[in-house]
């Protein structure tokens, strides 16, 4: 079975400084992993994903997020955040292609001026 | 491409009234659909999967005859709350399965911008 753990529900970081957001994942087959950000009232917007290959994965405003295996982890990083990166986000795991998505609690990051 | 709307995106209807949610894929052509609930600050609970021109599977407590879902076709899919009451308030969202297009395999998941349901 496949599970998602999304360490802070909370995460404050002032504008400009690095965005850390943490996910370790368990899945008994090589996963697809996810991240996916939510803005108030709307619905999820996909921010990146790794499938295969690089274990780096750039997706859109400025973040990306690693694979790491050993330590089963997909944590999203950005080096400057941004007022408008204050949002919802969720990562998520499936075990493969055609199986169902599984996500994380969600982690709320907030941006100080 | 892959953009997937909702409709309506907030309604407002009195206990004991149906309402009907729809869920399209705008650019692509999706199999597979799904229906998921949203409670304030929560993460989101699968409801049901949807599959073009069959019967939905429903997670473990989720009513089938209170949400009823259709995927008449490869582009639409619809949830319909019969009966509503207070407690059935909530935010809905669809997200419809497409290709990778690297790996051919269906794998990513674009999600609707959500409906807000409120039950009075």
């Amino acid at each position: 079975a496949q599970s998602v753990t999304q360490l802070g529900s909370h995460v404050s970081v002032s504008e400009g400084a690095l965005v850390l957001l943490r996910c370790n994942y368990s899945s008994s087959v090589p996963p697809y992993l996810f991240w996916y950000v939510q803005y108030p009232n709307q619905g999820l917007q996909l921010l990146l994903k790794y499938t295969t290959g690089a274990t780096l994965v750039k997706g859109i405003n400025g973040f990306e997020a690693e694979f790491k295996k050993s330590e089963t982890s997909f944590h999203l990083t950005k080096p400057s955040a941004h007022m408008s990166d204050a949002a919802e986000y969720f990562c998520a795991v499936i075990e493969g292609a055609g199986n169902m998505l599984t996500f994380g609690g969600g982690t709320r990051l907030m941006v100080k001026p | 491409g892959a953009v997937v709307s909702q409709h309506p995106s907030r309604v407002i209807c009195k206990s004991g009234t149906s309402v009907k949610i729809e869920c399209r894929s705008l650019d692509f052509q999706a199999t597979t659909m799904f229906w998921y609930r949203q409670f304030p600050k929560k993460s989101l609970m699968l409801m049901a999967t949807s599959n073009e021109g069959s019967k939905a599977t429903y997670e473990q407590g989720v009513e089938k005859d209170k949400f009823l879902i259709n995927h008449a076709s490869l582009t639409l899919s619809t949830l319909t709350v019969t009966s509503a009451h207070p407690e059935d308030s909530s935010f809905y969202i669809c997200s419809a399965r497409d290709l990778d297009r690297a790996s051919g395999r269906a794998d990513t998941q674009y999600f609707g911008p959500g409906t807000r349901l409120t039950v009075l």
